[in-house]
């Protein structure tokens, strides 16, 4: 059974540009939550996808946007990139809209 | 303000050693609260939770916290730390109005030593 996966791992953008993260539930959950972990920091709650619909939103800008798919995967778009938004992004997924278990993550470097 | 506090940002022990780890919460009401780690370059796993009930709560790894509601605070405990246990650890915090959104503290960086 696999865990909580996204994609890609890492990646390397400058400043401007826009990036989409990837993220695929562990089987049996239906919620998407992002994180961002910026260097030395605990992680920040972005939004919550949960029936396609954001459920719940973070203090981010509206820079930062998300998608839930029918199968319950999600995409985290980042448009207008900063060098501030380098971190390491995280995906945690869960059976409604409770706790989640965390995926590895993405490391998003912008120069 | 809601917060969660984690007291220390680094802590070194020796094998074999105890390992107390600090976490303070400032919310209204008693939050659901959770440890996690987090070993270089991966994802966080979750160690243990408390939501009610029995206040000393036994996790993964041998992990244990208790939650003291007059303390307002959660604390990690392990009897004997092995080499393993190298990593950052995590405290957070899920209230009723926000759930499913976890709040984290800053975080706590444990190094073993032989």
């Amino acid at each position: 059974d696999a865990g909580v996966t996204q994609s890609p791992t890492h990646l390397i953008k400058t400043r401007g540009q826009q990036v989409t993260l990837r993220c695929s539930p562990k089987s049996g959950h239906d919620t998407v939550s992002w994180y961002q972990q910026a260097l030395g920091q605990g992680p920040q709650f972005i939004f919550q996808y949960y029936e396609e619909e954001e459920r719940q939103r973070g203090n981010f800008p509206d820079r930062f946007s998300g998608h839930q798919f029918p199968n319950y995967s999600s995409e985290l778009n980042v448009n207008a990139l900063l060098l501030g938004d380098s971190a390491l992004y995280l995906c945690a997924s869960s059976l409604g809209q409770g706790f989640g278990y965390f995926g590895a993550g993405t490391r998003l470097s912008v120069l | 303000a809601q917060s969660v506090t984690q007291p220390d940002i680094h802590i070194t022990v020796s094998e074999g050693a105890s390992l107390e780890l600090r976490c303070n919460y400032s919310y209204g009401a008693t939050p659901y609260l959770f440890w996690y780690v987090q070993s270089p370059g991966q994802g966080l796993q979750l160690l243990l939770k408390y939501f009610s009930g029995d206040t000393l709560v036994q996790g993964i790894k041998g992990f244990e916290a208790e939650f003291k509601r007059s303390q307002s605070s959660f604390n990690l405990r392990k009897p004997s730390v092995h080499w393993s246990d190298a990593a950052e650890y995590f405290c957070a915090v899920m209230t009723t109005d926000s759930w499913g959104k976890l709040q984290f503290g800053a975080g706590t960086q444990v190094v073993v030593t032989p």
